[in-house]
């Protein structure tokens, strides 16, 4: 599987503000994905990140609120904006693999003061 | 009613046991199952990967799956300690996205 980092690996910040999490993988992967994990609760799909184009978000996640990019097959970012307490979560970035199984990232733990 | 439900434990069991996990599905779609753990503060980390109905073996785990009455289960033989940690259950048809069961976590007692 691909080595993925995440930047931040944590952080705190002020309500109103927006914080930008990058994710890198170690090789050129064709599918990237960005998940939320709340506060003892599983994963929740956020959204699929295309290479090039607009990402595709599921149900309930819209992109006012969550930008993301996809410049390249390696990088992607996901921005929360204009953040609330209820954002805190954990942010987790995944690639789908030659294999076509699926590899996380660490995550970024986020909390909104 | 969720697509994925998963056992909700907590489970503590002593050191060598099997520990049970089992995750039923109402998505008859599905056709790719996981099973993913995960340690307190890290990501997930995928264990098992199956595609089919039947028994996957990898060393101490043995992944089951049966379309039929969509239902997965993960036996984890002689635990140890080092498998305390959560476990989510993961499926997805043919787009990758994956739907995740809400997490058992284990403790195994030394």
């Amino acid at each position: 599987s691909a080595v993925i980092s995440q930047k931040p690996s944590r952080d705190i910040c002020q309500r109103g503000t927006s914080l930008t999490i990058q994710c890198q993988v170690d090789s050129q992967v064709t599918m990237m994905f960005w998940y939320r994990q709340q506060p003892g609760q599983s994963l929740t799909l956020i959204a699929t990140a295309n290479q090039g184009s607009e990402a595709t978000y599921e149900s309930g996640f819209v992109i006012d609120k969550f930008p993301i990019s996809r410049p390249n097959l390696t990088f992607s970012t996901l921005t929360v904006s204009n953040m609330s307490p209820e954002d805190s979560s954990i942010y987790l970035c995944s690639e789908i693999s030659v294999t076509d199984t699926q590899y996380f990232g660490p995550g970024t733990r986020l909390t909104v003061l | 009613q969720k697509e994925v439900e998963q056992d909700p434990g907590p489970l503590s069991v002593p050191e060598g046991a099997i520990v049970s996990l089992n995750c039923t599905y109402s998505n008859s779609a599905f056709q790719y199952f996981m099973w993913y753990r995960q340690y307190s503060r890290k990501g997930p980390e995928l264990l098992m990967y199956t595609y089919s109905s039947g028994n996957k073996e990898d060393g101490r785990f043995t992944a089951q799956v049966d379309k039929s009455s969509k239902y997965i289960s993960l036996f984890i033989r002689d635990s140890q300690p080092s498998d305390s940690a959560t476990y989510l259950c993961a499926m997805s048809d043919n787009d990758y996205k994956l739907s995740f069961g809400a997490g058992t976590t284990v403790t195994v007692r030394a």
